[in-house]
């Protein structure tokens, strides 16, 4: 079953605006990731997030963690065509390190 | 490349078939996953391994489906008498399993199968 839920499920830009997506998730977890996938490819990491961190950057990503909401978000900034892709959220929890994903969320950023 | 290897990229079999699919983790990994993903859906656990050990398998995993670490470095998944139902990318990970509690998993470029 998925545990993560993405939000929105689809969204469209364009390059140069930032995308923000959200996960929420329903149970505690240790680690919260974020992946994007390009068309009938593998998984590529982005950023992890600990469930005692609250924010992280990286490049152009921001990753914010809200363990009382059970949420997350990911901010991509200046977004570049590029960046159109499928992102996933993903939780594990403390003592099992199997990965449950949310339904992914669809990044269209136009040029 | 160092990065987590999956093969074949591609597979097409007939109902019934056994199909057998082959993953190379990133090589000082010692946690190896499987996943499978359907159209639309996010990745879905089906197994790991901790070295040669397999810790956990998920309801999703019948009993058509067998996966193997020997040496625990690369590891097999093997479907026997395969249906339709299991046509899906086959997408293999690996983690350092480091004891800090990080678990970035490293994903290969899956295996698509697909059950005419």
């Amino acid at each position: 079953s998925q545990q993560g839920e993405e939000d929105p499920q689809a969204l469209s830009i364009q390059e140069g605006e930032n995308a923000t997506m959200n996960c929420s998730y329903k149970t505690s977890i240790n680690n919260l990731q974020w992946y994007r996938q390009n068309s009938g490819r593998g998984l590529v990491h982005l950023i992890l997030i600990r469930s005692n961190e609250r924010e992280k950057h990286s490049g152009r990503l921001r990753v914010t963690l809200d363990t009382s909401k059970k949420s997350s978000s990911l901010l991509i900034t200046a977004s570049r065509a590029a960046d159109t892709a499928s992102y996933f959220c993903a939780t594990d929890a403390k003592g099992n390190s199997k990965l449950t994903f949310g339904k992914g969320i669809t990044l269209s950023v136009r040029p | 490349d160092t990065g987590v290897s999956q093969d074949p990229r591609h597979k097409i079999t007939k109902r019934g078939q056994n199909v057998t699919f082959r993953c190379d983790p990133i090589s000082e990994h010692n946690r190896l996953y499987w996943y499978r993903q359907t159209l639309g859906q996010g990745p879905e656990f089906l197994t790991y391994f901790q070295n040669e050990a397999q810790l956990e398998k998920s309801r999703l995993l019948s009993d058509r489906f067998s996966a193997e670490r020997p040496k625990g470095s690369f590891s097999t998944l093997e479907i026997q008498r395969t249906e339709q139902g299991d046509s899906a990318m086959y997408l293999c990970a690996s983690s350092p399993g480091s004891a800090g509690g990080y678990n970035e998993q490293f994903f290969g470029p899956g295996t698509r199968l697909t059950v005419l």
